[in-house]
């Protein structure tokens, strides 16, 4: 069964800092991996997807993230952060190969991004 | 833009009662599901839906779930005889495909059990 552990449930930086949010998953087959966004009172909108293509990849807003096997993660950063950035963020994991059907989305707890003025 | 529309977005009711939480996906998808959020905790998924039939589900969907395609364009989550701990935000999402592509979510239904 995968997991996925996102450290940190809020994370607080200034406007204009990095942004790093941490995502460690675990699966016993390839991942795919997810990152979503939850603005207040709305729904989870996808930043990103990894899908075993490339590496880093680049998502809406100026966010990526990068998949790095060995250490099993899949941070997402974000070099300058703006004030609209503020929301809830979600790592979520689906499994790959389980030959059709729809497969449901692991998420993680969610970490809570606030950025300082 | 298209987007998954869900109806009521704030629902009470009283325990023990079944209630019927609705979702209009988008439009030329093909593949539902159902995800709730209990206040405070993790995304977990309940259920998946094509061709008319269920999917996969989790472990939380047992026989007081079920779900539904009454028609062309409605999929609905009932919840019968409901407890206190099925106070939760309910989404659901819709995708073209299956497997490992896009889901796009509701704004969710937040239920209330009293």
């Amino acid at each position: 069964a995968q997991s996925v552990t996102q450290l940190g449930s809020h994370v607080s930086v200034s406007e204009g800092a990095l942004v790093l949010l941490r995502c460690n998953y675990s699966s016993s087959v390839p991942p795919y991996l997810f990152w979503y966004v939850q603005y207040p009172n709305q729904g989870l909108q996808l930043l990103l997807k990894y899908t075993s293509a490339a590496t880093l990849v680049k998502g809406i807003n100026g966010f990526e993230a990068e998949f790095k096997k060995s250490e099993t993660s899949f941070h997402l950063t974000k070099p300058s952060a703006h004030m609209s950035d503020a929301a809830e963020y979600f790592c979520a994991v689906s499994i790959s190969g389980s030959g059709g059907g729809a497969d449901g989305l692991t998420f993680g707890k969610g970490t809570h991004l606030i950025i300082q003025p | 833009e298209p987007e998954v529309t869900q109806t009521p977005s704030h629902q009470v009711t009283q325990m023990g009662q079944e209630v019927i939480l609705h979702c209009v996906p988008i439009s030329n998808h093909l593949y539902f599901y159902w995800y709730r959020q209990i206040l405070g905790q993790k995304v977990e998924f309940l259920v998946s839906f094509y061709n008319n039939e269920i999917s996969e589900k989790s472990e939380i969907f047992d026989d007081q779930f079920s779900v539904e395609r009454p028609d062309g364009s409605n999929f609905t989550l009932k919840i019968r005889s409901t407890k206190l701990e099925d106070s939760a935000m309910y989404f659901c999402a819709s995708s073209a495909t299956g497997l490992n592509t896009e889901a796009f979510f509701g704004q969710g239904t937040r239920l209330t059990v009293v």
